[in-house]
């Protein structure tokens, strides 16, 4: 099976802090797409990004942002200036080209405590 | 409301009975999906419809579990013969077939306890 490994278990920051999720993958396939998803408490999973896997560019959303590397099979996803809703789960996932199945990582849990 | 709804939120039920989920897409949305997901992991795919056709299928549907979309429209999961190794939250997601982000929009989930 081609892993995506999301080694932060659970993370607590300050409100305001920076805070970084990691991400890392395994990938045979030419052309993949990457994701990340929030889960709040309520449940219901909300996409935040796709990265395909042919376009390295950096992006930024607001206080969101996602830095892809090829080399080292990694997606990270950084929130700049933390604040209590960003508390939640995020995952991490990957699908290949020729799927419509996304594998998910297990998930950070960020909390961010006032 | 016109995202993705699940019915039944929770279901309680005792080893060996049937069970069945239903999910009802967004209404534009071609594509509908299920997943599984177990406390404190990541989901997992169990299966794919495009329209009414079912396109992907999981080694982790065993013969117990079938999904159907009769008509492209709403989806049912049915599990026969629950195991306590079934209860999890089933999820199901739906996208439009022409999105270029490859968004899904998922629903809240259906609760499994099988005691």
């Amino acid at each position: 099976a081609q892993k995506v490994t999301q080694a932060q278990t659970e993370i607590s920051v300050v409100e305001k802090e920076d805070v970084t999720l990691d991400c890392v993958y395994e990938t045979r396939d030419t052309t993949y797409y990457l994701f990340w998803y929030k889960q709040p408490p309520s449940g219901e999973l909300v996409f935040l990004i796709r990265r395909n896997s042919f376009d390295e560019q950096n992006e930024i959303s607001g206080r969101y942002s996602w830095n892809f590397q090829k080399s080292t099979s990694s997606f990270n996803f950084t929130i700049t200036a933390s604040q209590v809703v960003d508390s939640a789960v995020y995952f991490c996932a990957r699908r290949g080209a020729g799927s419509y199945q996304l594998t998910f990582g297990k998930g950070t849990k960020l909390s961010v405590i006032p | 409301d016109t995202g993705v709804s699940q019915d039944p939120r929770h279901k309680i039920t005792k080893r060996g009975q049937n069970v069945t989920f239903r999910c009802d897409p967004i209404s534009e949305h071609n594509r509908l999906y299920w997943y599984r997901q177990t406390l404190g992991q990541g989901p997992e795919f169990l299966t794919y419809f495009q329209n009414e056709a079912q396109l992907e299928k999981s080694r982790l549907l065993s013969d117990r579990f079938s999904a159907e979309r009769p008509k492209g429209s709403f989806s049912t999961l049915e599990i026969q013969r629950t195991e306590q190794g079934d209860s999890a939250m089933y999820l199901c997601a739906s996208s439009l077939g022409t999105s270029n982000t490859g968004e899904l929009f998922f629903g809240e989930g259906s609760r499994l306890t099988v005691l």
